[in-house]
Order: C-alpha cells, then sequence, then structure tokens
C-alpha cells in the first residue's frame, strides 16, 4: 500500500458527460500529480500541484482540469469526454516540489467512456 | 524534441538468467531518472532516482546506472516474481516523461 488513495476505482459514463477524480496524497507529502496511461500512448503527465498551487503542466487537455485544496486532497475534472479519453487515471505523490524525487502512486481510478 | 525510448519493449527470462533493460533519453536540463516497477492493474511501484552520469543504485537484484545518454537496470539472477512491467522516466525543465516500458518474464 503507497498511501496514495484513489477514488473511485471504476467508472463507466456515457461521451459528452463531466466526471471527477480523487486523490488523497501520502500523509505528508505536499505534491500531487496525475497521470494518464492508454495502451498506445503509455504513461502521459498531466499537470503538478504544489501546496495548492499548480507548479507544472504536461499534456494536459483544454477539457481537462485539475485542483488541489487546502486540505491537500487534489482532484482531476474530465469534461466534454470522448471515447479516446478512456484510460487508466493515476495520482501520484511527494514531499518535495523542486525535483521529481520519490514519488508514490496510487492504485488508479479505470475511466470508460461509452 | 524530448524523448524517452527503453528496449527492448518484451523480454522473457529463464529464472536465474541475468540481463539488462535499456531506457535512452535525449532532453535538454535532465534533473533526474528514475525507474519504477508495474504489476497488471497497479500503480507504479518507484525503484531507484539517479541524478548524475555515473552513478549507480541497488536493491536486491536490481541495479541501475547512468550515462549521459542512457540508464540500465540491471536484473541479476532474477526469479518469477521480478515479473513486471519496468519504466523509466526523467524529469527535464518541470516536464516529466515516461518510457512506455519493457515487459519483463521470467519462466520458473
Amino acid at each position: 500500500d503507497s498511501g496514495v488513495t484513489q477514488t473511485p476505482k471504476h467508472l463507466i459514463t456515457a461521451t459528452g458527460q463531466r466526471v471527477t477524480l480523487r486523490c488523497s496524497p501520502r500523509s505528508g507529502d505536499l505534491s500531487v500529480y496525475w497521470y494518464q496511461q492508454s495502451l498506445d500512448q503509455g504513461l502521459q503527465f498531466l499537470i503538478q500541484y504544489y501546496n495548492g498551487e499548480e507548479r507544472a503542466k504536461g499534456n494536459i487537455l483544454e477539457r481537462f482540469s485539475a485542483q488541489q485544496f487546502p486540505d491537500l486532497h487534489s482532484e482531476l475534472n474530465l469534461s466534454s469526454l470522448e471515447l479516446g479519453d478512456s484510460a487508466l487515471y493515476f495520482c501520484a505523490s511527494s514531499v518535495g516540489a523542486v525535483g521529481y524525487t520519490e514519488a508514490f502512486f496510487g492504485q488508479g481510478t479505470r475511466l470508460t467512456v461509452v | 524534441e524530448d524523448q524517452v525510448t527503453q528496449s527492448p519493449e518484451a523480454l522473457r527470462l529463464q529464472e536465474g538468467e541475468s540481463s539488462s533493460l535499456n531506457c535512452s533519453y535525449t532532453v535538454s536540463g535532465l534533473r533526474g531518472l528514475f525507474w519504477y516497477r508495474q504489476d497488471p492493474g497497479k500503480g507504479p511501484e518507484f525503484l531507484f532516482t539517479l541524478y548524475s552520469a555515473g552513478e549507480e543504485k541497488e536493491k536486491e537484484r536490481l541495479k541501475a546506472t547512468l550515462t549521459k545518454k542512457e540508464s540500465f537496470l540491471h536484473i541479476t539472477a532474477p526469479k518469477p516474481e521480478d515479473s513486471a512491467t519496468y519504466l523509466c522516466a526523467v524529469e527535464a525543465d518541470d516536464k516529466i516523461i515516461f518510457g512506455k516500458g519493457t515487459r519483463l518474464h521470467i519462466l520458473p
């Protein structure tokens, strides 16, 4: 158990809908990272938050947004969903902000868009 | 373009047969290189961080090394429980780029 909790584990929704994925980082970790993993693209970095502030942005679509709350949990919002958004979404957390350091991953949320 | 390439894509070894996995990278401003292990349906599990050329890290049957262009993950006398996908990632200029991984299968 990495200590990073993601909910829900599975999500099935229709095209055009909006969903919210939730992540609770390990106790004491201030950074949260979001990733998308699909069979053809591998693991893609989406965005990083550190202590409530956006710190780094990767290949995140404009239809996707994220935030980190004062209690350090984070949510990833996916809207206007398309079939191609079906993937595993992972959250990871680490202590620091500068330099990736040792990051711990949650078990992921499997999103299926039908 | 920043890129991380892992080879081979898949590798089957007999138990006890040592080998190496390769991760080559083309990035500017490398801050660190990371190795992860991922089991099917689970999140990646952190293994190593390497920061500079010449650095080596070891953990049980695994040893990671780093040069200016690539990293190797050496697996010595592997066991069936070492079967997994091994992912390499680099951090450069506030981006984190993962390779597509090497699927390793150790036959008993």
